[in-house]
């Protein structure tokens, strides 16, 4: 079945720069690459997807890149900022069903 | 529209009691998808319901099972329950037919097992 890989497990940065987080999936079957975001203590909210016949999208600061070939996604935030703190979930779709990383926690500096 | 919402919000139980949580989606939705949570392992999916139909399940033992009622209203069932069982246990509803698309979550039943 579907496997997927999240790297940094945590990850800070000084407000204002730029934040990487990547993912790396197996089955080239999947089609669906969204990225979720959970406050602490609150429940986890969409922000950005991308399908497998794109291979970037953006919205505002955030952007998400797709590379098939390799199998791996990346979330991309810029000009980081306090309300960015939180953990992000990268998940793979295929099928009726998500697969999930395990989380990043990212910790924004001042 | 109102969110979906989940019921209790927190339960705490003994090892080899059974529990039903409750999930109701967002109007209009006809699927539901239940998720455990646990520090460090992201979610895992333990099953998908559409229009009261099974459609995925998760890599879970029998011991968790659920069902979905005509109203999109949605249970889940954990009998004997272990210690390991303790989680954060969250549904998500989706408008489309693919679930794995656009999901709005719950706000989660924290299970605590003694």
């Amino acid at each position: 079945g579907e496997n997927v890989e999240q790297h940094p497990s945590t990850l800070s940065v000084q407000e204002g720069d730029s934040a990487v987080i990547k993912c790396t999936y197996s089955d080239s079957a999947s089609n669906y690459f969204p990225w979720y975001k959970q406050e602490l203590g609150k429940r986890p909210q969409l922000i950005i997807d991308i399908r497998s016949n794109v291979g970037e999208k953006k919205d505002q600061r955030i952007a998400v890149t797709l590379n098939k070939t390799a199998k791996h996604f990346s979330l991309h935030i810029t000009e980081t900022q306090p309300e960015d703190s939180a953990v992000y979930f990268c998940a793979v779709g295929s099928n009726y069903q998500l697969i999930w990383g395990a989380g990043t926690k990212l910790i924004i500096k001042p | 529209k109102a969110g979906v919402t989940q019921t209790p919000r927190y339960l705490i139980k003994t090892r080899g009691q059974q529990v039903t949580l409750s999930c109701s989606p967002i109007s209009g939705h006809r699927s539901v998808s239940w998720y455990q949570q646990t520090p460090g392992q992201g979610l895992q999916f333990l099953f998908e319901y559409f229009s009261e139909t099974q459609r995925n399940k998760g890599n879970f033992p029998g011991r968790f099972s659920g069902r979905q009622f005509s109203n999109s209203r949605s249970e889940m069932n954990v009998s004997t329950l272990e210690l390991g069982d303790s989680a954060l246990y969250l549904c998500a509803s989706s408008p489309r037919e693919d679930p794995k698309e656009t999901q709005y979550f719950g706000p989660g039943t924290r299970l605590l097992v003694l």
